[in-house]
């Protein structure tokens, strides 16, 4: 299967925390995504980074990109009770995205 | 609207009906996918289609499963004689041509009774 592991599965934190998810794949890309799903909604797209980029920044978002371990991580700072969502890693293949399978994360207050 | 609108957002059917699922995309948008979500499989693509490019159908699971895009716009997928398999959650998404990040609706929650 081409599609990508997120790590870990779930996770739950007090807000103020910070919350680590990590995204794995299988391919060569030209850029990762992450997006992220409220219960019930479509996925809103958060950040990308290119294939050439190890680290960017959005707000309290944080991606990183470990091309050679095809690897990505997203960092949340500060989380709060609005973070509580799924969150999904996100590659080309062809015309298509490839998801992985998403960290359910949960902010308590 | 100024986002990708969907409908309906709740579909239940009885199996071996067939079921028609439309996507208004962004204005300007000439990219549109169709995604599926469900609990066994998570997100998995569709059929893209690009202007008035063939679309990439490659993603369809069954010959149960067409879609169309009339005018470059509107988008209706279609599901004949639906089996219980079918239940998910059907995502369309648009962009501009050969640009990343896809934009998502809402999506259509579909039971197969």
């Amino acid at each position: 299967s081409q599609q990508g592991e997120e790590d870990p599965q779930a996770l739950s934190i007090q807000e103020g925390e910070n919350a680590t998810m990590n995204c794995s794949y299988k391919t060569s890309i030209n850029n990762l995504q992450w997006y992220r799903q409220n219960s019930g909604r479509g996925l809103v797209h958060l950040i990308l980074i290119r294939s050439n980029e190890r680290e960017k920044h959005s707000g309290r978002l944080r991606v990183t990109l470990d091309t050679s371990k095809k690897s990505s991580s997203l960092l949340i700072t500060a989380s709060r009770a609005a973070d509580t969502a799924s969150y999904f890693c996100a590659y080309q293949a062809g015309t298509a995205l490839i998801f992985g399978k998403g960290t359910t994360l949960s902010v308590s207050s | 609207g100024a986002g990708v609108s969907q409908s309906p957002s709740n579909k239940v059917t009885e199996k071996g009906k067939d079921v028609e699922l439309r996507c208004d995309p962004i204005s300007g948008h000439t990219a549109l996918y169709w995604y599926r979500q469900s609990l066994g499989q998570g997100l998995e693509f569709l059929i893209y289609f690009q202007g008035n490019s063939a679309p990439d159908k490659s993603g369809l699971p069954s010959d149960r499963f067409s879609a169309e895009r009339t005018g470059g716009s509107v988008s209706t997928l279609t599901i004949q004689r639906t089996q219980q398999e079918d239940s998910a959650v059907y995502l369309c998404a648009s962009s501009l041509a050969g640009r990343q990040p896809q934009h998502f609706g809402d999506g259509t929650r579909l039971s197969i009774l």
